[in-house]
């Protein structure tokens, strides 16, 4: 099946750092994929669509210069969390859909990022 | 905002039993899907189906779509201590004619197989 490959799967970071998440896709061409955040105990929050090529989609209330969103390659998406805070503490998630059909139905999601600011 | 809603939140039961899981929305979907993930990691598909479709089986996995009650169940049976995770339910309304969709996830249910 799909892979999709996110890293760092955990990073801590002072307060004002920039912090750069990666996802790949590794044996397919994902001209979309998807940014979310998920809080403890909480469902996933679609933060932006990232589509290779042209500039993402953001999802009303993130902040687009704050997560920058960077789709330079059909199997890389990249999430830079800029001047973090402890508010920006979260579980971050990167998906992508296989370019399988007419429109594509499944999603194929990363590990994850724990994003801990201290 | 997340359009599906899960009931019940959390679910414990012994290995062996069926869990039973539910997810309502609010708007018209092409297709409903379910999601497991375990705690700390990414999500996994499990099954989709579709608005034409009733019910669908899956291995231990049984997922039912009423369009018109707009809900939606997954039934896993013979549970095991393995099937401990969250599963959130997840619905794709974007229309035909667009290129790819986007998919809306509810609360999620945690369930908990005791051995």
């Amino acid at each position: 099946g799909a892979v999709v490959s996110q890293h760092p799967s955990r990073v801590i970071c002072k307060s004002g750092t920039s912090v750069k998440i990666e996802c790949r896709s590794l044996d397919f061409q994902a001209t979309t994929m998807f940014w979310y955040r998920q809080f403890p105990k909480q469902s996933l929050m679609l933060m932006a669509t990232s589509n290779e090529g042209s500039k993402a989609t953001y999802e009303q209330g993130v902040e687009k210069d704050k997560f920058l969103i960077n789709h330079a390659s059909l199997t890389l998406s990249t999430l830079t969390v800029t001047s973090a805070h402890p508010e920006d503490s979260s579980f971050y998630i990167c998906s992508a859909r296989a370019p399988t059909g007419r429109w594509d139905e499944k999603l194929f999601f990363g590990s994850g990022t724990q994003l801990s600011v201290l | 905002s997340q359009q599906g809603e899960e009931d019940p939140q959390a679910l414990s039961i012994q290995e062996g039993e069926n869990a039973t899981m539910n997810c309502s929305y609010k708007t018209s979907i092409n297709n409903l899907q379910w999601y497991r993930q375990n705690s700390g990691r990414g999500l996994v598909h499990l099954i989709l189906i579709r608005s034409n479709e009733r019910e669908k089986h899956s291995g231990r996995l049984r997922v039912t779509l009423d369009t018109s009650k707009k809900s939606s169940s997954l039934l896993i049976t013979a549970s095991r201590a393995a099937d401990t995770a969250s599963y959130f339910c997840a619905t794709d309304a974007a229309p035909e004619e667009t290129s790819g969709s986007r998919l809306t996830f509810g609360e999620g249910t945690q369930l908990t197989v005791n051995p």
